[in-house]
């Protein structure tokens, strides 16, 4: 089944380390995006990307990096520099434009410890 | 103006009921609204979308109305079962864009 794999489900990040979230998809899609959600929170855009080895910032970007060097796949690092880094990560896709939807992942949930 | 406004924050309803969650907007180049259902851990999933060149879009309990001169589109969710409790997003999307601006949620509790 065609879809977007998001790990790990859970992470915990000590003060001052980078950690690199995954997202995997075999949808074909061109287009990927990562969101935060904060408890009872809407969903805030961190980067996205429309094609391969190129991305864009979100609304919220900052002390998060991402990469796109293949269409699958598209990490993103929360860094030392987020200082709030505890939430909800969700990874998401869409094909040729936006009007057909996101598939999302399952997300990963990022505790600091 | 790129904000997409949607309320109630909370949702209450019984079993059999109907449940309605609003959603509007300021910009004019919107052209597909989708609605999202997320269960608690999960990610959100598209349960359905319209575009606003059509009224009201209906897919087994779950109907869309749309008023574009309001600028307000809405979910409707007939006979509410308990399994319907999640939350529900309503965003809204450009053409031409890569971007969608989603709304705050709706938090569902449909009781037995």
């Amino acid at each position: 089944d065609g879809g977007i794999t998001q790990s790990p489900k859970y992470l915990f990040r000590k003060e001052g380390q980078n950690v690199t979230l995954s997202c995997e998809q075999n949808l074909n899609h061109d287009a990927m995006y990562w969101y935060r959600q904060d408890p009872g929170q809407g969903l805030r855009l961190i980067y996205y990307s429309q094609i391969v080895n190129d991305f864009q910032k979100g609304d919220i970007a900052e002390g998060y990096s991402v990469s796109r060097e293949k269409k699958e796949s598209f990490p993103l690092t929360v860094t030392s520099a987020q200082k709030n880094p505890t939430a909800f990560y969700l990874c998401a896709s869409t094909g040729t434009g936006i009007n057909y939807g996101y598939t999302f992942g399952s997300g990963t949930r990022l505790t600091v410890v | 103006q790129q904000q997409v406004k949607q309320s109630p924050q909370s949702l209450i309803v019984q079993k059999g009921g109907i449940s309605i969650i609003n959603c509007a907007y300021e910009n004019t180049a919107f052209d597909y609204f989708p609605w999202y259902q997320q269960f608690p851990g999960k990610g959100p999933a598209l349960l359905i979308a319209i575009r606003p060149d059509v009224s009201e879009k209906k897919e087994g309990r779950f109907t869309i109305s749309f008023n574009k001169s309001a600028k307000q589109f809405s979910l409707h969710i007939m006979d509410s079962q308990p399994g319907d409790s999640a939350t529900y997003f309503c965003a809204a999307s450009e053409a031409g864009g890569f971007k969608t601006i989603f709304g705050a949620g709706t938090r569902l509790f449909v009781k037995a």
